[in-house]
């Protein structure tokens, strides 16, 4: 099946600071979806982006599909920003794949 | 128009109990899922369907059962629960496979 590695798997930042999340993914797919799990563990959809680029906010992800990559960045970061981010795949099955997460700790 | 909605939200069972998670969702999704989240990991697909009537294996099927015999409620079974089956537990709907969307989670514990 597919593999999804996040990287880096934990995060420290201080508030106003900008950070770069990774996604590598094993096998070509047809769905990209990130996604952060708040402290109260609710899952909240960030962005479904199978390839290019999408902006919401301080928030934007790119997807290169033939390079079997994407990449989350978030911009002056805030303290709600904490939590852990997930980028989920899926492929001609429909089953969302997860990754194990990166964890990120914003300090005031 | 709530989404997807669990119910229980938390649970606690003693070793060899039975019982069903029920998930309902209101966006006439065809796709639902199943996942397990553990300490420290991603989520790990239990079962999906692809429609009413469908059933389907992922990752870690082991130990669950699941029925839709609607289109909009999806249940997991756990016949014999057992220690190992302490998690919390996500639904999720799709309309076509496509974006997922998830509902609150059902914390489990079995003792």
């Amino acid at each position: 099946g597919i593999q999804v590695e996040q990287s880096p798997p934990d995060l420290i930042l201080q508030e106003g600071a900008n950070s770069t999340l990774r996604c590598n993914f094993s096998d070509s797919v047809n769905n990209l979806q990130w996604f952060h799990q708040n402290p109260w563990g609710q899952l909240i959809n960030l962005f479904y982006i199978p390839s290019g680029t999408k902006q919401n906010g301080r928030l934007s992800a790119t997807t290169v599909a033939t390079e079997r990559y994407s990449l989350l960045y978030i911009s002056s970061s805030q303290t709600t920003d904490s939590g852990v981010y997930f980028c989920a795949v899926a492929s001609g099955t429909y089953k969302y794949i997860f990754g194990t997460g990166t964890r990120l700790k914003v300090l005031a | 128009n709530a989404g997807v909605t669990q119910t229980p939200k938390f649970r606690v069972l003693k070793t060899g109990q039975s019982m069903t998670l029920l998930c309902a969702q209101d966006m006439n999704h065809e796709y639902m899922y199943w996942y397990r989240q553990d300490p420290g990991m991603g989520l790990r697909l239990i079962h999906y369907s692809v429609g009413e009537g469908t059933t389907a294996k992922g990752e870690v099927p082991d130990g669950y059962n699941v029925s839709r015999l609607k289109k909009q409620n999806f249940l997991l079974g756990l016949e014999s629960a057992a220690p190992s089956q302490t998690s919390v537990y996500f639904c999720a709907s799709s309309p076509q496979g496509i974006e997922a969307f998830f509902g609150q989670g059902t914390r489990l514990t079995v003792v």
